[in-house]
């Protein structure tokens, strides 16, 4: 029983270039959330998903960053002309309903040159 | 979000001596959850309090919630090396899991 899975584990990018990372959630799991974590601090929520859906993104930046969740396959978190501020841990996290117990990925640490 | 502040930020301890880690909200807070994050790892969810005064246990692991609402602590008794890492309170605002995080209090252990 797979837990969520998150690919790649580290990810390096220059300024300017994209990252896309993904994330599996548990099977079973519709709910999808994205969570940035910087070092020594807290996680910061950024956007929740369902199937296809967004329901909540008011934790994302406006400009460059975006979160899709297709019927079929991952969800991408997608961050465009990467900047040197967008190095952090990203992790990702699935429940199985609404207000049910949270399980996070191993996360992806992005660093950017 | 509401902000959700912890303290200590830091915390030594020797094998066997006991740990505290408070969280606290200047507002009510709807809900409190903790999870422990292991260096290098990922959060794992510890416990949800939602009652004005609960308590929970897990083994040598005890919740509290405030009777205000307003304020929760972890503590642990007699610490053992495998309960180093950071700890987090959250608080779920909204429907669903959309976590306001404490900035955490890292745990060490010296044998």
């Amino acid at each position: 029983n797979a837990g969520v899975m998150q690919n790649p584990r580290h990810l390096v990018r220059r300024r300017g270039q994209e990252a896309r990372l993904r994330c599996s959630p548990m099977k079973g799991h519709s709910h999808v959330y994205w969570y940035r974590q910087l070092p020594e601090e807290g996680l910061k929520f950024m956007v929740y998903l369902q199937k296809e859906n967004i329901i909540d993104e008011s934790g994302m930046p406006k400009e460059r960053f975006s979160a899709e969740f297709p019927k079929e396959g991952p969800s991408i978190l997608r961050i465009q002309q990467v900047v040197r501020g967008d190095s952090a841990a990203y992790f990702c996290a699935s429940s199985r309903g609404v207000d049910e117990k949270l399980f996070f990925g191993s996360g992806t640490q992005l660093s950017v040159l | 979000g509401q902000q959700v502040m912890q303290i200590p930020q830091y915390q030594h301890v020797q094998e066997g001596e006991d740990f505290t880690t408070y969280c606290n909200s200047s507002t009510t807070l709807s809900n409190i959850q903790w999870y422990k994050q292991r260096p290098g790892g990922h959060p794992v969810f510890l416990i949800q309090l939602v009652k004005s005064g609960e308590v929970k246990k897990q083994k040598r692991l005890t919740f509290q919630f405030g009777e205000a609402k307003k304020n929760s602590s972890l503590h642990i008794t007699a610490t053992q090396t495998t309960d180093v890492g950071t700890y987090f309170c959250a608080e779920a605002y909204n429907a669903g899991n959309m976590l306001t995080f404490g900035g955490g209090t890292r745990l060490m252990v010296k044998p």
